[in-house]
């Protein structure tokens, strides 16, 4: 049963565009996460977000930010997208179990 | 700092066998561990979970015991089928923050008929 929503499934853009990538969870969690996971399949952690504090993970561009309403959203902005960019981007929800949506997956041209 | 090492990356076996993928850990802190299943074309779900020493742990058929004696918390099945086919990840969450997961690089594994 999905509880991780995210929109949209696929994006295709070129390079230097700006994307955003939307993530809900009703699971009532405190906590949310940005995992990209690469061509290998390595997921990385990009961002938590716990009661308004955001946890950067230091090695993310500076072209990547999160944005988040209220604790149920944390959406993903990506400000000029580059090749190295495209993967597949995974939202997890936490109070201690990650659970993870779908994923959205990006590809640059 | 803390970190987890799967060593085996790629897992083929025949329906019916008995697997072992092996998860290794380091962390100063008490740990939780977990084991991730993700089938094609999906998202991670929880497989197995513990925190509790030499207890083993089991769900789906697959179980695992974490020892901390070896900072281990190894995942096995003794029979495999068509359906477990896929990329299986060990995690790592160190009681000091339990908001952070460290993941492992993952073992995909494969069962053929």
């Amino acid at each position: 049963e999905t509880a991780v929503f995210q929109t949209p499934n696929y994006h295709v853009t070129q390079v230097g565009n700006e994307v955003s990538f939307n993530c809900k969870q009703t699971l009532g969690h405190d906590t949310m996460y940005w995992y990209k996971q690469d061509s290998k399949k390595l997921l990385k952690i990009m961002f938590s977000y716990n009661n308004k504090q955001l946890i950067v993970n230091e090695t993310v561009p500076r072209r990547f930010s999160p944005q988040s309403s209220d604790k149920a959203h944390l959406n993903l902005r990506i400000k000029s997208v580059e090749p190295e960019d495209s993967a597949v981007y995974l939202c997890a929800s936490s109070n201690y179990e990650q659970y993870f949506g779908p994923g959205t997956r990006l590809t640059v041209l | 700092g803390d970190s987890v090492t799967q060593t085996e990356g790629l897992v083929t076996l025949t329906k019916g066998l008995p697997v072992m993928l092996n998860c290794t850990y380091q962390t100063t802190y008490s740990p939780f561990l977990f084991w991730y299943v993700q089938h094609l074309n999906e998202a991670p779900k929880l497989l197995l979970k513990s925190s509790t020493d030499n207890k083993r742990t089991e769900h789906q058929g697959f179980y695992a015991t974490l020892h901390k004696s070896s900072s281990s918390f190894h995942l096995q099945k003794s029979s495999v089928q068509l359906s477990d086919s896929a990329l299986y990840f060990c995690a790592l969450s160190p009681m000091s923050n339990y908001n952070v997961l460290y993941f492992g690089s993952g073992t995909k594994l494969t069962v053929e008929p």
